[in-house]
């Protein structure tokens, strides 16, 4: 079973607030991810690391920010948020040996008012 | 055109039908995976391939490297696998992956 965490689940917030959501794998993976996903659509990267201090943008342009200061945590931050930032934002890993390989966590469903 | 293709994108049927998801991907790859999604928004790694054929209990995925295509098929189907399918594939030239739209599939008891 895949240990990697997402809080807080479900969050409902007002424009213009800053946001953490946080993510945490307990399985050691160097490589970690964050997607994008509106209801009924595919998934999008929207940023990705490869380790401690590594962070990159993926291919969906985002106004959010990532850091990777410890190997199990990969926090993305919204300075302010929007309503156009409602949609569901999933965390992934996986090990350097077999990169192909992703576990999700459950995901952070997030409401701009 | 997306590089993943699924079809169909809704599914229902009655339970115990016999289902099959598939899945065209358009660009070179090293591995394809399928996914489910729950309601609840959590994604499962059902399987990962990149020759042949694999089965886990009553799911069992193939693929075609040639023709570019996949199929999930699900045996004596039951209300509890009513999610939605995700297909996707590992891109050859990095690790990055590319997503399907998903299959919503809703099996009635």
């Amino acid at each position: 079973e895949a240990d990697i965490y997402q809080t807080p689940r479900y969050l409902v917030i007002g424009t213009g607030k800053k946001i953490t959501l946080e993510c945490s794998q307990t399985m050691g993976h160097d490589k970690m991810y964050w997607y994008q996903q509106d209801p009924g659509m595919e998934l999008h990267l929207i940023h990705y690391s490869y380790g401690v201090n590594s962070t990159e943008k993926g291919d969906l342009s985002s106004e959010s920010t990532v850091s990777r200061i410890r190997t199990e945590h990969f926090p993305l931050t919204l300075e302010s948020a929007r309503p156009s930032h409602t949609s569901q934002y999933l965390c992934a890993s996986s090990p350097e040996w077999a990169s192909y390989e992703q576990y999700f966590g459950p995901g952070t469903r997030l409401t701009v008012t | 055109k997306n590089e993943v293709e699924q079809s169909p994108q809704n599914l229902t049927a009655q339970e115990g039908e016999f289902i099959t998801i598939n899945c065209s991907y358009s660009v070179g790859i090293s591995a394809l995976h399928w996914l489910q999604q729950h309601p609840g928004g959590g994604i499962v790694s059902l399987f990962m391939l990149s020759s042949g054929k694999k089965k886990h209990g009553r799911l069992i995925a193939t693929i075609n490297i040639q023709e570019k295509h996949s199929s999930l098929h699900i045996t004596a189907s039951h209300p509890r696998d009513s999610a939605v399918y995700i297909c996707a594939v590992s891109q050859n030239r990095d690790d990055k992956i590319i997503f399907g739209k998903g299959t919503r599939l809703h099996i009635l008891p």
